[in-house]
């Protein structure tokens, strides 16, 4: 059973336009949901992460948009640069120190 | 902020040898410890779950003898692959929790068995 589900799989982007990622999960047990961007070869790296207590989290050009009565999250890149292309992966978890599930990811490119 | 390193970041076995994926925290004791394998173009697939001092919790599917878990402290465990065949070929990635910093990643490892 899938219980985050992430669209799309991949992303074409010109450079300074906004790239959207989002993410629907099924557990309302979830209370913790971070981004994470993984380049070619390397691990996952934290990027941003919400509470469903807050709809929204903005840090630098990466914002979070969270609704809970959906059940469905989103990650905004403002002013995408190509050095933003990389895989992205949302997730969920009960609690930030429990195991995450990850959704399928996001192949995004951002073109010159 | 937390740092997890992971050795060797690449490696080539022959088949039926066994390799050994180090994960360590470096600034912080991981109270657990996750160990994931990831396919070219796919989500990273939980393999096991590991406490320090008590036994690996495995996911349904993956062999136990084949991928040994060994988490003996607070900053250090370690994945063996056991007999490795071609189709272990893989990029394996371990992560740690901690009691202040949550989830961190190693940088992973790429295996290819020959």
């Amino acid at each position: 059973q899938q219980q985050v589900k992430q669209s799309p799989q991949s992303l074409i982007v010109q450079k300074g336009g906004i790239s959207i990622i989002n993410c629907a999960y099924e557990n309302t047990a979830f209370d913790y949901f971070p981004w994470y961007q993984q380049f070619p070869g390397k691990g996952p790296a934290l990027l941003i992460a919400i509470r469903p207590d807050v709809s929204e989290k903005k840090e630098g050009r990466f914002t979070i948009s969270f609704n809970k009565s959906a059940k469905q999250f989103s990650l905004h890149i403002m002013d995408s640069q190509p050095g933003d292309s990389a895989t992205y992966f949302c997730a969920a978890s009960r609690n930030a120190g429990n195991m995450l599930t990850f959704g399928g990811g996001t192949r995004l490119m951002v073109k010159p | 902020g937390a740092v997890v390193s992971q050795h060797p970041s690449r490696v080539i076995c022959k088949s039926g040898t066994s390799v050994k994926i180090e994960c360590r925290s470096l600034d912080f004791q991981a109270t657990t410890m996750f160990w994931y394998r990831q396919f070219p173009k796919q989500s990273l697939m939980l393999m096991a779950t590991s406490n320090e001092g008590s036994k690996a919790t495995y996911e349904q599917g993956v062999e136990k003898d084949k991928f040994l878990i060994n988490h003996a402290s607070l900053t250090l465990s370690t994945l063996t692959v056991t007999s490795a065949h071609p189709e272990d070929s893989s990029f394996y990635i371990c992560s740690a929790i901690g009691t202040v910093y949550g989830y961190t990643f190693g940088s992973g490892t790429r295996l290819t068995v020959v």
